[in-house]
């Protein structure tokens, strides 16, 4: 059974930096690409970043360009979203989803249940 | 704003068919076979229910099918039954700066 676990989340303040994991079991972590999908309380989806199966594709939406960081480790099975420079916006539920092929076709086969990052003052 | 056009909610009763649509542009929808489906149930994550267009992934219930016609992709659910009953969003493939985008999601209620 496919299982994707987040951690990390909690309450930053703005401009403070967080990084979340994602534990993935169940599966050949190394097969298959990886993204992080956001939830704004009571909003709906929206694609934060992805990252292929070698970690050598990269994509970030608009929104986090140049603050966000997506890294995976392969030997782990864990799957990172370093986030910085936060803001208030960036509060949200962010889940750690499997993509249903080895390069990014973004479709998310499978999603944890998210973890919560809240940027306040 | 999405960049995906979405009805805000739509209707039905048990036994029925219903269609929401998701509409795009040519550098979206129209122009590539990379459009999803999602079904999200209040409080849980969300579950993928079609991918590329038309493919349903295994476990996932025949009476929900996809197509696309020009920059409008269309998920049908038919025979509705009360577990149907959510939030559904569609998501494409962009050729723009952000390589994926969602659309606002439709409510869908059985009456």
């Amino acid at each position: 059974e496919v299982q994707l676990v987040e951690s990390g989340g909690g309450l930053v303040q703005p401009g403070r930096s967080l990084r979340l994991s994602c534990a993935a079991s169940g599966f050949s972590f190394d097969d298959y690409a990886m993204h992080w999908v956001r939830q704004a309380p009571g909003k709906g989806l929206e694609w934060v970043s992805g990252i292929s199966w070698s970690s050598g594709s990269i994509a970030y939406a608009d929104s986090v360009k140049g603050r966000f960081t997506i890294s995976r480790d392969n030997a782990k099975n864990f799957l990172y979203l370093h986030m910085s420079s936060l803001r208030p916006e960036d509060t949200a539920l962010y889940h750690c989803t499997k993509d249903i092929k080895h390069s990014s076709s973004y479709a998310f086969h499978h999603w944890g249940q998210g973890t919560l990052v809240t940027v306040s003052s | 704003q999405s960049a995906l056009t979405q009805p805000a909610s739509v209707s039905g009763s048990p036994g029925q068919s219903i269609t929401i649509s998701c509409t795009g542009t040519s550098s979206d929808v129209g122009g590539y076979n990379y459009v999803s489906w999602y079904q999200q149930h209040p409080g849980k994550a969300p579950k993928l229910i079609i991918s590329d267009v038309r493919n349903r992934p295994s476990g996932v219930s025949n009476r929900f099918s996809g197509s696309k016609s020009g920059n409008t992709a269309s998920l049908t659910i038919s025979g509705l039954q009360a577990e149907d009953e959510a939030d559904y969003y569609c998501s494409s493939y962009t050729s723009g700066s952000t390589p994926c985008v969602f659309g606002p999601g439709t409510k869908v209620t059985v009456l």
